[in-house]
């Protein structure tokens, strides 16, 4: 079956200008995490999204919202882009078993270049 | 708060030999762990993962790693590092749900 789609894989911005990302997740999965990869931060954990609501956020700024539509396919935007939000940002996707025993299937990312 | 450490920002080995790359995390209970890796330009790929049971755990590509709980750690290992395996790896854990912490990530360069 298909796996997680991101796009767009790349894209460059100036500063101040939106963004919006999309992630389409495995077909059956309801949950939907958004992380931002940096080499100085490492990976960080942004939101997760699950049957359209935010269940758990993570420490970034307003600036960073997302939304889940009713086929689970998800959305982030980051507004007021500054340099430091140049990033890989990651799409994950899972099943969200009873147990709380969660495998994230990542997909390949869209990479964000802030000018 | 949940954290994890990996010591080795970059390790590099010779095609063949074996591998042992170390994670420690700092949970009160014992969390769900995990070890993904990354090629440049790549998301994430799952390797192994430790739910409960066994503490030896088996993954793909000939990887294998071992809950310790007396350690709080999570080593992988592998005995014959191929070529291919170059890439970052990185340990994660869940203390619940789908909220993930990962580590820093150990850079693997490979000899040939």
């Amino acid at each position: 079956k298909a796996g997680v789609t991101q796009t767009p894989r790349y894209l460059i911005k100036t500063r101040g200008q939106q963004v919006t990302l999309s992630c389409s997740p495995i077909s059956g999965h309801r949950s939907v995490s958004w992380y931002q990869q940096t080499p100085g931060q490492g990976l960080q954990f942004l939101f997760e999204y699950f049957s359209e609501t935010q269940r758990n956020k993570g420490n970034f700024p307003g600036r960073f919202s997302g939304r889940q539509f009713s086929n689970s396919r998800s959305e982030m935007n980051v507004s007021t882009l500054e340099l430091g939000d140049s990033a890989l940002y990651l799409c994950a996707s899972s099943w969200d078993a009873p147990s709380g025993a969660n495998v994230l299937t990542f997909g390949a990312g869209s990479r964000l270049t802030v000018l | 708060a949940q954290s994890v450490t990996q010591p080795d920002i970059h390790i590099t080995v010779s095609e063949g030999a074996s591998l042992e790359l170390r994670c420690n995390y700092s949970y009160g209970a014992t969390p769900y762990l995990f070890w993904y890796v990354q090629s440049p330009g790549q998301g994430l790929q799952l390797l192994l993962k430790y739910f409960s049971g066994d503490t030896l755990v088996q993954g793909i590509k000939g990887f294998e790693a071992e809950f310790k709980r007396s350690q709080s750690s999570f080593n992988l290992r592998k005995p014959s590092v191929h070529w291919s395996d170059a890439a970052e790896y990185f340990c994660a854990v869940a203390p619940t749900g789908n909220q993930f912490y990962f580590g820093t990530g150990t850079s693997l360069t490979v000899i040939p």
